[in-house]
């Protein structure tokens, strides 16, 4: 299996400017969740979907953060506009209902500067 | 008080020593929980799930957890350089995994 695969890697973009992270769920999984990490907040989940609906937002930090599934197989989040404070690694991740014991498996991160 | 509370470290053992990462966590009808590892620059990795009371080995890792003392400890046996990582304490109340900030461990040759 691919594992989860995220895109870009790096995006460095200008205060104001839209971005958009995109993610590919491993296949079978019905469980996505989009995560940002930073030196001072640690690991905070942002928004998480099952089944493509999303089930929780509410860690997304403010309006100008939206995520949409609209497959099984694609998910985005958009910053729109982005800001300095915005800079941080995004992960997605996604996990398979089973046991009620789901393991998370993560994507490679996107590291996201905005100048 | 943070939902998973975990040392920052960092942790620093000797080659060949055992290391010892301690959590704790505040929600009582927590049911899972996890350690992943992450390498600097990298994503987080699963290395260790457990979902009862006691001790769960797996090579040279053992994940320990007490309901009732709402604590989980990783002991890594025989410590490697390459173990040298940040292990983050992840606990699961319901559908949504709660991550701890994270204990760096240094292994010195």
């Amino acid at each position: 299996d691919a594992g989860v695969i995220q895109s870009p890697r790096h995006e460095v973009t200008e205060m104001g400017q839209e971005v958009t992270l995109r993610c590919k769920p491993i296949s079978g999984h019905d469980y996505l969740f989009w995560y940002r990490q930073t030196m001072m907040r640690g690991l905070e989940l942002l928004i998480y979907f099952n089944n493509n609906v999303p089930i929780d937002d509410s860690g997304m930090p403010e309006d100008r953060f939206s995520a949409k599934m609209p497959n099984a197989s694609f998910s985005t989040l958009k910053i729109q506009p982005s800001e300095p404070r915005d800079s941080a690694v995004y992960f997605c991740a996604s996990s398979k209902t089973g046991t009620g014991k789901e393991k998370l498996f993560f994507g490679s991160g996107t590291q996201l500067s905005v100048l | 008080q943070k939902e998973v509370e975990q040392n920052s470290g960092p942790l620093s053992v000797p080659e060949g020593a055992i290391a010892s990462l301690n959590c704790t966590y505040s929600d009582r009808v927590s049911q899972s929980f996890f350690w992943y590892r992450q390498y600097s620059g990298k994503s987080p990795e699963l290395i260790m799930s457990i979902y009862s009371n006691g001790d769960k080995e797996d090579g040279r890792f053992t994940a320990q957890l007490n309901k009732a003392s709402q604590y989980v400890s990783l002991l890594i046996r025989d410590s490697q350089p390459s173990d040298s990582a940040t292990y983050l304490c992840a606990v699961k109340p319901a559908n949504m995994l709660t991550f701890g900030g994270g204990t760096r461990l240094m292994v010195k040759p």
